[in-house]
């Protein structure tokens, strides 16, 4: 089974374009997350959706990202304008409500770098 | 508030010695509590869970954690490490009924031939 998909894979662009990064959860998952990672703040999770709805954008940093997912097999997560501060490695995950304990399913990332 | 703890950034091991990872955690009730490995330029990998029962949980490539829930504490252990456990090890907790899972700010572990 495919497992997420991400892409890009690597992103460099320069400071005050749109940068836009696509997830592709699972099949059948109906819980997708996006975090970023860097080496001063770790593992972060900007927002996470259940059902295609958008349950919890607290950790959206600013006004600058934001977050969509149109059907349950993809979402996005735009930044615009980028900064460089912005530069890190956002995931994707998801995973399946259930009984128990309920994994988190990751993709390999996509490295932002914004010069 | 959750929190998590790894107290130890970066361990080196040889390769055959046994491993400990340590994790602490900060929650009121009985949390969820996991083990993610990261290898280098890859996403997270699910190695073992815990949420009740026996608090000695077996996981993949060879890992077990232990819950004790007197110390906070959520060790990862390997009897014998491979050169290819190399990577970065996170402890992840969230708590029951939300998808908040906090992480803890990894081990990077270093293995010698």
């Amino acid at each position: 089974d495919a497992g997420v998909i991400q892409s890009p894979r690597h992103e460099v662009t320069e400071m005050g374009q749109e940068v836009t990064l696509r997830c592709k959860p699972i099949s059948g998952h109906d819980y997708l997350f996006w975090y970023r990672q860097t080496m001063m703040r770790g593992l972060e999770l900007l927002i996470y959706f259940n059902n295609n709805v958008p349950i919890d954008d607290s950790g959206m940093p600013e006004d600058r990202f934001s977050a969509k997912m149109p059907n349950a097999s993809f979402s996005t997560l735009k930044i615009q304008p980028s900064e460089p501060r912005d530069s890190a490695v956002y995931f994707c995950a998801s995973s399946l409500q259930g009984t128990g304990v309920r994994e988190l399913f990751f993709g390999e990332g996509s490295r932002l770098t914004v010069l | 508030a959750q929190s998590v703890t790894q107290p130890d950034i970066h361990i080196t091991v040889s390769e055959g010695a046994s491993l400990e990872l340590r994790c602490n955690y900060s929650y009121g009730a009985t949390p969820y509590l996991f083990w993610y490995v990261q290898s280098p330029g890859q996403g997270l990998q699910l190695l073992l869970k815990y949420f009740s029962g026996d608090t000695l949980v077996q996981g993949i490539k060879g890992f077990e954690a232990e819950f004790k829930r007197s110390q906070s504490s959520f060790n990862l252990r390997k009897p014998s490490v491979h050169w290819s456990d190399a990577a970065e090890y996170f402890c992840a907790v969230g708590a029951s009924g939300t998808y908040k899972y906090i992480f803890g700010t990894g081990t990077r572990l270093k293995v010698l031939a």
